[in-house]
């Protein structure tokens, strides 16, 4: 079936400016996470949802950013007064259920970069 | 907190040579390990899991991973590499109980053929 899809693939924007990352997760995925890649660094945990709900936001680098779901289901991403510091690849993945037993299926990820 | 640490950020081989990744860990309770790989131009897949049971995980394309407590670390081997290898590859740890992983910073591995 389908995975998980990211929109858009690439987005550049001017610093400043507002953005909006999608997620649509595979169907029936219970937990969804938002994660970031910078050049040279690892992959940076930033939300995660189980349902709607968002129990784990500790990876939030600062309050430019926030994230919801809604019907279990489409994430966004919001980044607010875009920095250049926030280019980076912002990566979604989903997972059956919460806990390590279920793989974390990932898309291939929104690059952004900010000028 | 937890960490992931990875030796090695770049490596290159020679096909038919052995790999091994080394991977290190901080992490005080029970931790679950993983190995994701993301080839060129593809998304990032899982690799190899240890949850709990034998510590040598074996399997997918010829590579196994071994979890050594006493060194908090989680190797992943191959004995002899293929140019299909080259990726990029992830080590990661959880603590089970939301699937939120901490990852570590990456290796790639290219492979010459």
């Amino acid at each position: 079936g389908a995975g998980v899809s990211q929109s858009p693939s690439n987005k550049v924007t001017e610093k400043g400016k507002d953005v909006e990352l999608r997620c649509d997760p595979i169907s029936g995925h219970t937990a969804l996470y938002w994660y970031r890649q910078s050049l040279g660094q690892g992959l940076e945990f930033l939300i995660y949802f189980q349902g709607n709900s968002a129990p784990d936001k500790s990876g939030l680098p600062s309050d430019r950013f926030s994230a919801e779901r809604t019907g279990g289901s489409v994430s966004t991403l919001t980044i607010q007064r875009t920095q250049q510091e926030d280019s980076a690849v912002y990566l979604c993945a989903s997972s059956l259920e919460r806990g390590n037993n279920s793989p974390l299926h990932f898309g291939n990820g929104t690059r952004l970069t900010v000028t | 907190a937890q960490s992931v640490s990875q030796h090695n950020h770049h490596v290159i081989l020679s096909e038919a040579a052995s790999l091994e990744l080394g991977c290190n860990y901080s992490y005080g309770g029970t931790v679950n390990l993983f190995w994701y790989v993301q080839y060129p131009g593809q998304h990032l897949q899982l690799l190899h899991k240890y949850l709990s049971g034998d510590p040598l995980v074996k399997g997918i394309k010829g590579f196994e991973a071994e979890f050594i407590k006493s060194k908090f670390s989680f190797n992943l081997r191959k004995p002899s590499v293929q140019w299909s290898d080259t990726a990029e590859y992830f080590c990661a740890v959880g603590s089970g109980n939301t699937g939120k992983l901490i990852f570590g910073q990456g290796t790639t591995l290219q492979v010459k053929p």
